[in-house]
């Protein structure tokens, strides 16, 4: 299947900083991303739409200004968690459809971002 | 309203023996899909199986397969077989509308696959 990445795949981070994620789509290309974060033991939570070219679509009670979605090309986008805070410590994990698979809509998730705010 | 349940937070089975993990749905969209996702320990997800709605045989994928019964609006997972390797957290998930909307994912199925 198509192979999404994810870097980092781990980050600790001082309350107060931000941090950028990056999620690629390698070998197809993916006008559609999306962002999940998952707290432990829980399930996997959309946080926004991540379109090419144009501005993401956040999910109610998510901080469009918190976390930053970039989609600057058809293989690349990025969450950028500004100012982050303990409670923002979670597994964060992309997604992207590929085009070329008509019919089901399956996503192809990549290795997941497991972020720690100290 | 919770759109995907999982009513069984956990589940054991003995290896080599099947196993059914429960998920009901709720839409009103016609056209919709489901999935199956197993996440292991290491978090990475992965994709099991697919049913669309308008499918009218059950999908089926190696060992697993999906008990689609669209009138009671659940798509159970069965797995056959069962592995060691196996043991993890399993997710259904839907997806509503056409193949580019996000997925909305059930509170997952811990399985542990016993010797």
């Amino acid at each position: 299947g198509a192979v999404v990445s994810q870097h980092p795949s781990w980050v600790i981070c001082k309350s107060g900083t931000s941090v950028k994620i990056e999620c690629r789509s390698l070998d197809f290309q993916a006008t559609t991303m999306f962002w999940y974060r998952q707290f432990p033991k829980q399930s996997l939570m959309l946080m926004a739409t991540s379109n090419e070219g144009s501005k993401a679509t956040y999910e109610q009670g998510v901080e469009k200004d918190k976390f930053l979605i970039n989609h600057a090309s058809l293989t690349l986008s990025t969450l950028t968690v500004t100012s982050a805070h303990p409670e923002d410590s979670s597994f964060y994990i992309c997604s992207a459809r590929d085009p070329r698979l008509a019919g089901s809509g399956e996503q192809f998730f990549g290795p997941g971002t497991r972020l720690t705010v100290l | 309203a919770q759109k995907i349940t999982q009513t069984q937070p956990g589940m054991f089975v003995q290896e080599k023996e099947a196993v059914t993990l429960d998920c009901t749905y709720d839409t009103s969209d016609p056209s919709y899909g489901l999935f199956w996702y197993k996440q292991p320990s290491s978090g990475e997800m992965i994709f099991l199986i697919y049913q669309g709605s308008y499918d009218q045989q059950n999908a089926t994928e190696g060992r697993y397969s999906l008990n689609f019964q669209k009138a009671r609006k659940s798509a159970n997972l069965v797995i056959s077989a069962s592995q060691l390797g196996d043991s993890a957290m399993y997710f259904c998930a839907m997806r509503e509308g056409d193949s580019g909307y996000a997925l909305n994912f059930g509170k997952g199925t811990s399985l542990l696959v016993t010797p």
